[in-house]
């Protein structure tokens, strides 16, 4: 019973260097969400997308790009790490888009970008 | 600007005693508020949740209880166990762009004492 999977669960990075984050789903959720937590901070949203084919924009987007090109999967890009990417970061999935709706989150990818 | 405030980072409690943990949130057309629990090197998962029409939830060891007049929900927990050492985060959902979005509080550290 995988869950959400984020791939990789550590990295570091020099700035200016581009990675991919990877989250996979197999719940078969439409909605999928992109966070970061910072210290002294709740988990901030990055971007989301409610279903294969869309994304948006959330809290904080910038410096980020996503694609969901599958149902199952949801990337998070960073094409040119800036130190103020050190994060830890959580994808999540939902079912549907219900205020009461549950998200699972995946273990977190923590990154450093020196 | 934070709407969704959890203002104690940390707190010690003795195993059999009672846990309250508290969220305050700013905005009154919050829909939904869910708890949340992380423990390291984990994804958050979920715990318990209240509807905004509702003044208390309960689920075994576990209440949520709202008071919409204060903009405070509280979450009790009798009587807390060692395995209830974690973080908590407080979420508010509310639906923006035709879509639900989750606000989280910067999240609290139960420690229970055994």
């Amino acid at each position: 019973n995988a869950g959400v999977t984020q791939t990789p669960k550590f990295r570091v990075l020099k700035t200016g260097q581009s990675m991919t984050l990877l989250c996979a789903q197999d719940m078969n959720h439409e909605y999928m969400y992109w966070y970061r937590q910072d210290p002294g901070m709740g988990l901030r949203l990055i971007h989301y997308s409610v279903g294969e084919g869309t994304t948006a924009k959330g809290e904080v987007p910038d410096g980020y790009n996503v694609s969901r090109l599958k149902k199952q999967n949801f990337l998070l890009g960073l094409e040119s790490a800036a130190p103020s990417q050190t994060s830890v970061y959580f994808c999540a999935s939902c079912r549907a888009n219900l205020a009461k709706n549950i998200q699972y989150f995946g273990a977190g990818t923590r990154l450093s970008v020196l | 600007d934070q709407q969704v405030k959890q203002n104690s980072p940390s707190l010690s409690v003795q195993e059999g005693r009672i846990s309250i943990l508290n969220c305050d949130y700013t905005n009154s057309m919050f829909d939904y508020f869910l708890w949340y629990k992380k423990y390291p090197a984990e994804g958050p998962t979920f715990l318990i949740s209240i509807s905004s029409i509702k003044d208390k939830n309960e689920d075994g060891r576990f209440t949520v209880f709202l008071n919409k007049s204060a903009k405070h929900l509280s979450l009790h927990i009798v009587p807390s166990q060692p395995g209830d050492s974690a973080v908590y985060f407080c979420a508010a959902s509310m639906k923006t762009s035709g879509t639900y979005k989750y606000i989280f509080g910067t999240g609290t550290r139960l420690k229970v004492l055994a």
